[in-house]
């Protein structure tokens, strides 16, 4: 099935630096996005790309489509501690009769040193 | 008030048994998702209902029957619990005239077979 390799997998960063992960597939998709979750919780939207290119930025976050549809990264400036949890890059796919999915990257752990 | 709102938000259970997780939003979409996260954090999707329509249906055993009584509601019943199937059961949900992707997720159901 369709996969994508989101790395790193975990990052442990001191309070005010920059940070960047990233998400490659070997399937073209559609829409990329960026998903946020907390301890306890389920996964907030943070950034939504719709077209091969896109820069987007909200608040100190900044992510990019990929030109080739198959990659996406997601910056973060000047970290602060609620910026801790687990990031995740997600491709939208529209599969049989039009139904739409998104497959989900692995994760990557944020932890930020005060 | 809770957008996307789950019961309970944890269940333990012995293995053999039978189990519900409710699911209801109040967000007047009309596509609502489960959602699988392991216990390294992959998030696999279910099933997908539109409007009571099962339209997503992933590789996933028989024991688990999800149920859509009506657009703001979509229930999950697990048969013949087992070992395997402990981890956060995710409900989502969207608006089809959305920008693809949009989902907003629950806060999950952490089900615990012993």
């Amino acid at each position: 099935g369709q996969q994508l390799n989101q790395s790193p997998q975990s990052m442990f960063i001191q309070e005010g630096e920059d940070v960047s992960m990233n998400c490659t597939s070997s399937s073209i998709f559609n829409t990329w996005l960026w998903y946020k979750q907390d301890p306890g919780e389920g996964p907030v939207l943070l950034i939504a790309l719709y077209k091969a290119g896109e820069l987007t930025s909200n608040g100190r976050l900044t992510a990019q489509f990929g030109i080739t549809r198959k990659d996406s990264f997601l910056n973060i400036s000047a970290s602060i501690p609620s910026d801790v949890g687990i990031y995740f890059c997600a491709g939208q796919l529209v599969g049989w009769q039009g139904a739409q999915k998104l497959v989900f990257g692995q994760g990557t752990r944020l932890t930020i040193n005060p | 008030d809770t957008a996307v709102s789950q019961t309970p938000k944890y269940l333990v259970t012995q293995m053999g048994n039978d189990k519900s997780i409710k699911c209801e939003q109040n967000l007047g979409h009309d596509t609502m998702y489960w959602y699988k996260q392991d216990s390294k954090k992959f998030l696999k999707i279910m099933f997908s209902y539109n409007n009571k329509e099962l339209i997503i249906n992933e590789t996933v055993p028989n024991r688990f029957s999800p149920k859509s009584p009506d657009k703001a509601h979509l229930n999950l019943h697990i048969n013949s619990l087992e070992l395997g199937d402990s981890a956060v059961y995710f409900c989502a949900s969207r608006l089809e005239q959305m920008p693809t992707g949009k989902l907003f997720f629950g806060s999950g159901t952490q089900l615990s077979v012993l």
